[in-house]
């Protein structure tokens, strides 16, 4: 099976600059994550989304950020305007259903994010 | 709260020997399961071993194998036969039914030296 795609691949762009990020998760894959991935860090989970609804974005810093996945499908992570802190890796992820944190997501390259 | 901590930054061994990287966390919950994800340059996370909390057995895939210590909240992974290809980070991770989610360690830098 194709795995998850996402891209850019990589970004620089300057601080209050708007960006957006995409994903397409592996086929029939219900849950969709977006994980932001400082240098140095852990991945931190930014939003979740079950199908086309939010099941939690209580990490994701919604004066900035906001993400999408309208059809249930793919998803677009953007951030407006963007700061010098938000330079990182993006990181996305899909599994069959909610329950992917007891057998494993799938994860793309990811976007790697520099701000200027 | 619920934490996951990786106390090694740093880490490298010799081609063929064995390495054992730490990992303790913190729950209250009494189901979870724990993983360990690579990351190598490419930036794509692999996983590499899970283990079940109600399983006393330690998971093992061939090369791969976890020390797995309820009491104490510590899952660590040992790579056998290290190989050039296992330079990467490695990522402890721990998911549970009570947030859905995963919560990383901060991860160690393994570098295998031929």
């Amino acid at each position: 099976e194709a795995g998850v795609a996402q891209s850019p691949r990589y970004k620089i762009i300057e601080k209050r600059q708007s960006v957006a990020f995409w994903c397409n998760p592996i086929s029939g894959h219900a849950t969709l994550y977006w994980y932001q991935q400082i240098l140095g860090q852990g991945p931190k989970l930014l939003i979740q989304f079950q199908n086309n609804g939010v099941v939690d974005d209580s990490q994701l810093p919604k004066d900035r950020f906001s993400a999408e996945r309208l059809k249930g499908v793919d998803s677009t992570l953007k951030i407006q305007p963007a700061k010098l802190e938000d330079s990182a890796v993006y990181l996305c992820a899909s599994s069959p259903t909610r329950t992917g944190y007891n057998y494993g997501y799938t994860f793309g390259s990811g976007t790697r994010l520099t701000v200027v | 709260a619920q934490t996951v901590t990786q106390s090694q930054p740093e880490m490298s061994v010799q081609e063929a020997e064995t390495v054992t990287l730490s990992c303790t966390y913190d729950t209250s919950e009494n189901n979870y399961y724990l993983f360990w994800y690579k990351q190598p340059p490419s930036r794509q996370m692999i996983l590499v071993i899970r283990q079940e909390a109600y399983k006393q057995q330690n998971a093992t895939e061939n090369r791969f194998s976890v020390n797995f210590q309820k009491a104490a909240k510590s899952f660590s992974l040992k790579i056998s036969d290290s190989q050039l290809g296992d330079t990467a980070m490695y990522f402890c991770a721990f998911g549970t039914s009570g947030t859905y989610k995963y919560i990383f360690g901060t991860g160690t830098r393994l570098k295998v030296l031929a």
